[in-house]
């Protein structure tokens, strides 16, 4: 059971905005923490997707968006593309845990 | 160009001891935090440990306290997991990452097995 919930899938027709959430409590994301997003393709390493929980790292096209409020973030993916296929993950600090954590992945599914 | 280069893994009897090594190149690896990040068959991301510039600060999840022990050699542009009393638990895939959370930088992993 993962500290950060996330569905376990998602999916969405090309052209299509979804969205996944992340949530939290008070320990972690409800504690002000950051929280990051990565995207991880079949068969590869994890890539960090946004950071700072809006900030996307270079080279990240803007259909992906992230963003947080209270307890919980969201990754908002526009304009949907068969090459979004892939697990994404949110990640934050957990200060009850004195360590990094990582949401359980949601698998998105492009149709 | 950031590279991150794991090495050390395969198979290992329950109880039985790797030690993983991450090697850097393509950034200032002393300026960076650096962390280990294992993903099990079929799982999601866990975070096992991460380790100061300095090597003066490091971290670890509960499951591997007193089990995994994490270094660096800054000259070498370097970063071990000594990982000893392995558990078939521990089997996954082990990924060398820059930073504390956000984790920037990915290695491609190293398969650690552990079973009889």
């Amino acid at each position: 059971q993962s500290v950060l919930t996330q569905p376990p899938s998602v999916s969405g027709a090309p052209g299509q905005r979804v969205t996944i959430s992340c949530t939290g409590s008070s320990p972690n994301i409800g504690a002000g923490y950051d929280v990051h997003w990565y995207q991880q393709l079949p068969g590869t390493a994890p890539k960090l997707l946004i950071y700072g929980n809006s900030d996307r790292p270079s080279g990240v096209p803007d259909r992906f968006s992230g963003s947080k409020s209270g307890t919980s973030a969201s990754l908002a993916i526009t304009g949907l593309q068969a090459e979004d296929e892939a697990d994404y993950y949110c990640q934050s600090y957990d200060s009850s845990l004195s360590g990094l954590v990582f949401g359980g992945g949601t698998k998105l599914t492009v149709l | 160009e950031v590279q991150l280069v794991e090495s050390g893994g395969g198979l290992v009897q329950p109880g039985g001891s790797l030690r993983l090594s991450c090697a850097a190149s393509g950034f200032t690896f002393s300026s960076y935090w650096m962390s280990w990040v294992r993903q099990a068959p079929g799982k999601g991301l866990e975070w096992v440990a991460n380790i100061k510039q300095d090597g003066s600060e490091k971290y670890y999840v509960d499951s591997v306290k007193g089990r995994f022990t994490l270094s660096r050699d800054n000259a070498k542009n370097s970063l071990y997991l000594q990982m000893n009393s392995l558990r078939a638990e521990d089997t996954a895939v082990y990924y060398c990452a820059t930073g504390n959370g956000p984790f920037d930088y990915w290695g491609q992993g190293t398969l650690v097995t552990v079973s009889s």
